[in-house]
């Protein structure tokens, strides 16, 4: 059974702080692993998608890493923000076909210090 | 394109009671998506559909929970004879084949809480 891992369940740091969260999984045959951010009572926002042959996807100030023969991503936020608060969840999925469920980590909830 | 919309956002029901959640995904994604969230843990997967097809359901899924998705658009989760087990956020994603990364859609999430 695919298990996600998010350590620490809380961080936090001062404005301006570039930081890295840790998402590890148990089994690495994965199709490809999703970042998520999720406001406080608000659903989840795809932040990015890291196929199972990448090494890391980018979008502004964030950038995703796989380590799959390893069983870890990464996601580097640069130059953090107060509005980058919240929290930040990974989740791996198995295959492409019908069964092809998410499986999520707990989360990381960040909170930036202005 | 409007994004997963749920309906409602937020019920408050009595114990025994039955509830329904409405999901209109992103226009023409074919698969559908239901997890429930509690706080502090990540969403977990009750079920999925492929069009109208619903191809896997979690054994969190017990007999009182139902889901459809009749014309492979729209999808209902109905639970019935509600526990206070079953307060928790109800979320909606959905995806399309046609993206290659099959990047998955949440919507806002529907909030139960059974008093």
């Amino acid at each position: 059974k695919q298990e996600v891992t998010q350590i620490p369940a809380a961080l936090s740091v001062p404005e301006g702080e570039n930081l890295v969260l840790n998402c590890s999984f148990t089994d690495s045959a994965i199709y490809n692993l999703q970042w998520f951010r999720q406001d406080p009572g608000k659903g989840l926002t795809s932040l990015l998608l890291i196929q199972s042959s990448q090494r890391e996807q980018t979008s502004g100030r964030l950038n995703a890493s796989l380590d799959k023969s390893s069983g870890r991503s990464t996601l580097y936020i640069a130059a953090s923000q107060p509005g980058d608060s919240a929290t930040y969840l990974c989740a791996v999925r198995p295959g492409p076909g019908a069964n092809s469920k998410l499986t999520f980590g707990k989360g990381i909830t960040l909170s930036v210090r202005p | 394109d409007t994004g997963v919309s749920q309906n409602p956002r937020h019920k408050i029901t009595k114990r025994g009671q039955n509830v329904t959640f409405r999901c209109d995904p992103i226009s023409e994604h074919n698969r559908l998506y239901w997890y429930r969230q509690t706080l502090g843990q990540g969403p977990e997967f009750l079920t999925y559909f492929q069009n109208e097809a619903q191809l896997e359901k979690s054994r969190l899924l017990s007999d009182r929970f139902s889901a459809e998705r009749p014309k492979g658009s729209f999808s209902t989760l109905e639970i019935q004879r509600t526990e206070q087990g079953d307060s928790a956020m109800y979320l909606c994603a959905s995806s399309s084949d046609r993206d290659i990364g099959n990047t998955i859609y949440f919507g806002e999430g529907s909030w139960l809480t059974v008093v």
